[in-house]
């Protein structure tokens, strides 16, 4: 699995409680992102990250925040959790090479919000 | 808005069968990529075919695109039980993001 881990692998808190989620990659790869995933929905981008401290917004990402302070790890937060929030939370990462660009997934997190 | 939508929902063959799936999409592309997805599982990168290209193949797989028709199709061919997956279409349209579509559901009955 391109050495992608997520923690927690899974989650239950109360609404209006923050949360960080955490990937971590030990592929050096330069683009990590953070997914969602909802019955009906499929995947959605929530934030992503071309580089250490370099990050931008998805499709989804209010209530979403980020931080990449190092290379392998890339951190999801939700400031304050709602319900609305509770799915199934992929990492992914890409590397840098130009040629062949598939991104690598994590095993998910799921995350239920009370 | 989905970019990639997949066609049909869910699909259930016989072992031996072949599985088409089928993706459409609504701007220009750079490239086109199928993932799979077992039950509780990340996604797995499958094959990727880039707007020039018009089909690849990848062991039983086989990928299509049609970009006057904004359209591509996975086979898979001779199919196996353990094959019972997700599938989904994912787009390259600039940088390096991908839209996904939300997936076929396929049952591979032994």
């Amino acid at each position: 699995d391109a050495g992608i881990t997520q923690s927690p692998r899974h989650k239950v808190t109360e609404t209006g409680t923050p949360v960080t989620l955490r990937c971590h990659q030990t592929e050096n790869h330069r683009y990590m992102y953070w997914y969602r995933q909802d019955p009906g929905h499929g995947l959605r981008l929530i934030h992503y990250s071309y580089g250490v401290k370099d990050t931008d917004k998805g499709e989804v990402s209010d209530g979403y925040s980020v931080s990449r302070s190092k290379t392998e790890d890339f951190l999801l937060t939700l400031e304050s959790a709602t319900s609305s929030q509770t799915s199934v939370y992929f990492c992914a990462t890409r590397g840098d090479r130009s040629y062949y660009n598939e991104q690598f997934f994590g095993p998910g997190t799921r995350l239920t919000v009370l | 808005s989905q970019q990639g939508e997949e066609d049909p929902q869910a699909l259930s063959i016989q072992e031996g069968e072949n599985a088409t799936m089928n993706c459409s999409y609504k701007t220009s592309i750079n490239n086109l990529q199928w993932y799979r997805q077992n039950s509780g599982r990340g996604l797995v990168h499958l094959i990727l075919i880039r707007s020039n290209e018009r089909e690849k193949h990848s062991g039983r797989l086989r990928v299509t695109l049609d970009t006057s028709k904004k359209s591509s199709s996975l086979l898979i061919t001779a199919s196996r039980a353990a094959d019972t997956a997700s599938y989904f279409c994912a787009v390259e349209t600039s940088g390096s993001r991908l839209t996904f579509g939300e997936g076929t559901q396929l049952t591979v009955n032994p």
